[in-house]
């Protein structure tokens, strides 16, 4: 089964900016998005199609993807982007979906 | 303005059953695929099962197939998620979530339910 790698945890300052990795073979071939779910309620999406924002996510938030690895990177940290963070993708030849781990944006 | 609420939730013991509902508003649900996906306590997101907007496909992840039933009733805009011969490890809060089709093959979940708590203890 296919399997999505992101690290448990992240910690950056606010004003800096954090990356958070989703590892994955053939990650290339496939479209990752992403997911913000902070305690108690439901995830709501971030990052789309690797790298398209959905209206109403502030330009903060971008998406990316390199060889096998996909990143969600968000600038200028504030304390209200503490958070736990999901990629997703469809793995078309299991007809399945695939979320990674999670990893938890700590703002010190 | 879109909602899913889930219910059905509740504390059940091992080798129980329970039917979880999601009643769906303010869009046309009959053109929508569906999707649960839970969240054990203090874990990650999973996928749980997958049914297409007309029930003409049903997909489940390996850790329900053969326990869970996914089903619809679009005359009354709901989802279901029979699971039977409950384990602990199903313990979870359940979502349903739609799936939004970007383009012609991408998608992803754009709407969630505020989920339902499933306990599965003796």
């Amino acid at each position: 089964s296919y399997v999505l790698t992101q690290p448990p945890s992240v910690s950056v300052a606010p004003g800096q900016t954090a990356r958070i990795t989703c590892g994955a073979n053939n990650i290339g071939s496939q479209s990752v998005h992403w997911y913000q779910q902070k305690p108690g309620q439901a995830p709501v999406l971030v990052v789309y199609d690797d790298s398209d924002r959905p209206s109403g996510i502030p330009e903060r938030f971008s998406g990316s993807k390199s060889g096998n690895t996909a990143a969600l990177t968000i600038s200028r940290v504030e304390a209200g982007d503490e958070a736990d963070y999901y990629c997703q993708v469809w793995d078309s030849s299991s007809d399945h979906v695939v979320f990674g781990g999670g990893t938890k944006l700590n703002v010190l | 303005e879109v909602q899913l609420v889930e219910s059905g939730g509740g504390l059940v013991q091992p080798g129980g059953s329970l039917r979880l509902s999601c009643a769906a508003s303010g869009f046309t649900f009959s053109s929508y695929e569906m999707n649960w996906v839970r969240q054990a306590p203090g874990k990650g997101l999973e996928w749980v099962s997958y049914i297409s907007s007309s029930d003409s496909s049903r997909y489940y992840a390996d850790s329900v197939k053969g326990r869970f039933t996914i089903s619809r009733d679009n005359t009354k805009n709901s989802l279901f998620l029979q699971m039977n011969s409950l384990r602990v490890e199903d313990t979870a809060v359940y979502y349903c979530a739609r799936r939004f089709y970007y383009d012609s093959s991408g998608s992803y979940f754009d709407y969630w339910g505020q989920g339902t708590l499933v306990t599965v203890s003796s």
